[in-house]
């Protein structure tokens, strides 16, 4: 199976901060990775699809880049909705295994 | 409006037995491919089975494979877990989830499936 891992697992940042976060894969998954941002007590929302392409209705501060092994989320200014937790999955090849998450909190 | 509503969930003993649904609307279900995730308490998110359009094909975690079934009516536009051989592990809250192009687009608001004695 492959496993997925994200870096860093907590993040504490401020209003307007660049923020990065960074999935790896155990093995190539060629572009095949999505970003999702969940809320406590929500369902998660979908922020970014096949590593790079932004979801509609998703505010471009968020973007999203890499292939194969290493991918980044990056948020370019953080706002207060931002604040939340972060997953990537790989749906390249069965099981589709989410990150562990990373959680984004005010500084 | 894209809307998918779980139900079923609940407190049930090791060892037993649960069936989740998940109705759908607002999308020709019978085209779409679907999912089931599930979220312990405050843990993150894992990923459960898949299942084509036409219910002809389904993948599944290595935890649930054996003891969980997946399973849909396109007539009724809704998607089913049969979950059999619950653990105290299986604890969480299941959620429904539809795939768009590859990654999920769209999820329900999730059921809580208790397992505890």
């Amino acid at each position: 199976d492959i496993q997925m891992t994200q870096s860093p697992s907590t993040l504490s940042a401020s209003v307007g901060d660049r923020v990065t976060i960074t999935c790896r894969a155990s093995q190539s998954i060629s572009s095949w990775l999505a970003w999702y941002q969940q809320k406590p007590g929500k369902a998660p929302k979908l922020l970014i699809y096949t590593a790079s392409n932004l979801e509609v209705g998703v505010p471009s501060r968020f973007s999203g880049s890499g292939s194969g092994t290493e991918f980044t989320l990056t948020i370019s200014s953080l706002q207060p909705d931002d604040f939340a937790t972060y997953y990537c999955q790989q749906y390249h090849s069965y099981p589709f295994i989410f990150g562990p998450g990373t959680k984004v909190d005010i500084k | 409006e894209v809307q998918l509503v779980e139900s079923g969930g609940g407190l049930v003993q090791p060892g037993g037995s649960l069936r989740l649904s998940c109705a759908v609307s607002g999308f020709t279900f019978s085209n779409y491919w679907m999912q089931w995730v599930r979220q312990a308490p405050g843990k993150g998110l894992v990923w459960v089975s898949r299942m084509n359009s036409d219910g002809s094909n389904t993948g599944y975690a290595d935890s649930v494979k054996g003891r969980f079934t997946t399973s849909r009516d396109n007539a009724r536009s809704v998607l089913y877990l049969q979950m059999n051989t619950l653990r105290v592990e299986d604890t969480a809250v299941y959620y429904c989830a539809r795939e768009g192009y590859g990654p999920i687009d769209y999820w329900g608001q999730g059921t809580l499936v208790t397992v505890s004695s």
